[in-house]
């Protein structure tokens, strides 16, 4: 069975940082491209990152731009997201996704259930 | 807001056939393929349609997607109390080089 398991969230004062992961399991990892999508509370889905296979290919949201790394490590089958300055809008659960066969633009054909990530002081 | 614009709510009653649109432009809509996801409530989204109008596997053929031009539609008929959720439309976005969503439209079945 395809599965994506998130962990790493909690609470963060503003400026913190925080590092989310993602454990894949059911499918070759590394064939994918992998992405992270975030929904504040009571609000809609946003596109946060995705990373295609290599440093240089690499996506951001402009609300993330220059503060969060998306980063993964084939070995390991696991797909990280490290969040620096964090601010009180970046409060959101956080999904890791799988994409579908058209890679970078495709579909988040599969997503993990979610980690909560709080920034307040 | 969002870059793709859906209205807030739809609603039906079951058996009834509904309809959700989906507004974009050149750059996203336009020119790339239209995804929608189902999202229940306290639940992971879950991917509905891709590419426009095919479905997974194991979504129902209720479901059904259209795109024309800068607009693409969802359409649920035979709805049950089950396709109660939020649903949203997707696209990548030349322009943005990112994913852009619509802000979500709620599902009530009466």
């Amino acid at each position: 069975e395809v599965q994506l398991l998130e962990s790493g969230g909690g609470l963060v004062q503003p400026g913190g940082s925080l590092r989310l992961s993602c454990a894949a399991s059911g499918f070759t990892f590394s064939s994918y491209v992998m992405s992270w999508v975030r929904q504040a509370p009571g609000k809609g889905l946003e596109w946060v990152s995705t990373f295609s296979g290599s440093a240089d290919s690499t996506y951001y949201a402009d609300s993330v731009k220059g503060r969060f790394t998306i980063s993964r490590d084939n070995s390991k089958n696991t797909l990280y997201l490290q969040m620096n300055s964090l601010r009180a809008e970046d409060t959101a659960v956080y999904y890791c996704a799988k994409m579908g066969i058209l890679g970078v633009t495709g579909a988040f054909d599969i997503w993990g259930q979610g980690t909560m990530v709080t920034v307040s002081s | 807001q969002s870059v793709l614009t859906q209205p807030p709510s739809a609603s039906g009653t079951p058996g009834q056939r509904v309809t959700i649109s989906c507004s974009g432009s050149s750059s996203n809509i336009g020119s790339n393929y239209v995804y929608w996801y189902q999202q229940v409530p306290g639940t992971a989204p879950k991917l509905l349609i891709y590419r426009n109008n095919e479905r997974p596997s194991g979504v129902p053929d209720r479901f059904s997607g259209s795109k024309s031009g800068t607009s693409a539609s969802l359409a649920i008929s035979g709805l049950r109390s089950e396709d109660e959720a939020d649903y949203y439309c997707a696209a990548w976005d030349d322009s943005l080089s990112g994913h852009v969503f619509g802000g979500g439209t709620k599902l009530t079945v009466l």
